[in-house]
């Protein structure tokens, strides 16, 4: 798989009920963040969990990263209509040069049923 | 809150022709960024951009494309033949001026996107 693949690519839920998305990635990175997009908009950070970190938190939102296994997790707690977007983890990668691209993976659309 | 705006927000051209795609950073931002989706795919970063020059680009940014810092405040995208595999969502994006290496947090900031058709 390419760098930054979420799983799964759809996920649909009631309201109320967690979410959660997972994503790999294949090298070595500085940090691994995970972003939002309404339909047909933007993107908009969501968390930034570092390299050296295995868990953050942000509200109702809760990011896990295992760098044994090159792979995080997104949890969405107690979902709402407004939850519908989709989600992108996206990772730099650890270098010297001071890369500052992202690169996206293909993201988990999610649905939340009101 | 601060915040990345693009203009125009749908441009539509017809195949061969020039565009230019604009972009106000935030404004202590030091480093800029375009990346582009195709509809229904991946974002794909293109081209980034850090004291008035190219820090690094990847394969899709070839020689008709180019960037610009024109003035303080924009920075713009121009495709110079427009091809209708361009037509995508173009998204720029900036982030503050951060260390190299695990102390740097790179938290991009995006606009909505100027959608462009290329007929």
């Amino acid at each position: 798989s390419q760098q930054g693949e979420e799983d799964p690519q759809a996920l649909s839920i009631q309201e109320g009920e967690n979410a959660t998305m997972n994503c790999s990635y294949k090298t070595s990175i500085n940090n691994l963040q995970w972003y939002r997009q309404n339909s047909g908009r933007g993107l908009v950070h969501l968390i930034l969990i570092r390299s050296n970190e295995r868990e953050k938190h942000s509200g109702r939102l809760r990011v896990t990263l295992d760098t044994s296994k090159k792979s995080s997790s997104l949890l969405i707690t107690a979902s709402r209509a407004a939850d519908t977007a989709s989600y992108f983890c996206a990772t730099d990668f650890l270098v010297d040069t001071g890369r500052r691209a992202l690169t996206f993976g293909s993201g988990t659309r999610l649905q939340v049923q009101p | 809150e601060p915040e990345v705006t693009q203009t125009p927000s749908h441009q539509v051209t017809q195949m061969g022709q020039e565009v230019i795609l604009r972009c106000v950073p935030i404004s202590n931002h030091l480093y800029f960024y375009w990346y582009r989706q195709i509809l229904g795919q991946k974002v794909e970063f293109l081209v980034s951009f850090y004291n008035n020059e190219i820090s690094e680009k990847s394969e899709i940014f070839d020689d008709q494309f180019s960037v610009e810092r024109p003035d303080g405040s924009n920075f713009t995208l121009k495709i110079r033949s427009t091809k209708l595999e361009d037509s995508a969502m173009y998204f720029c994006a900036s982030s503050e001026r951060g260390g190299r290496g695990s102390g740097s947090k790179n938290i991009q900031y995006f606009g909505a996107g100027t959608r462009l058709s290329v007929l």
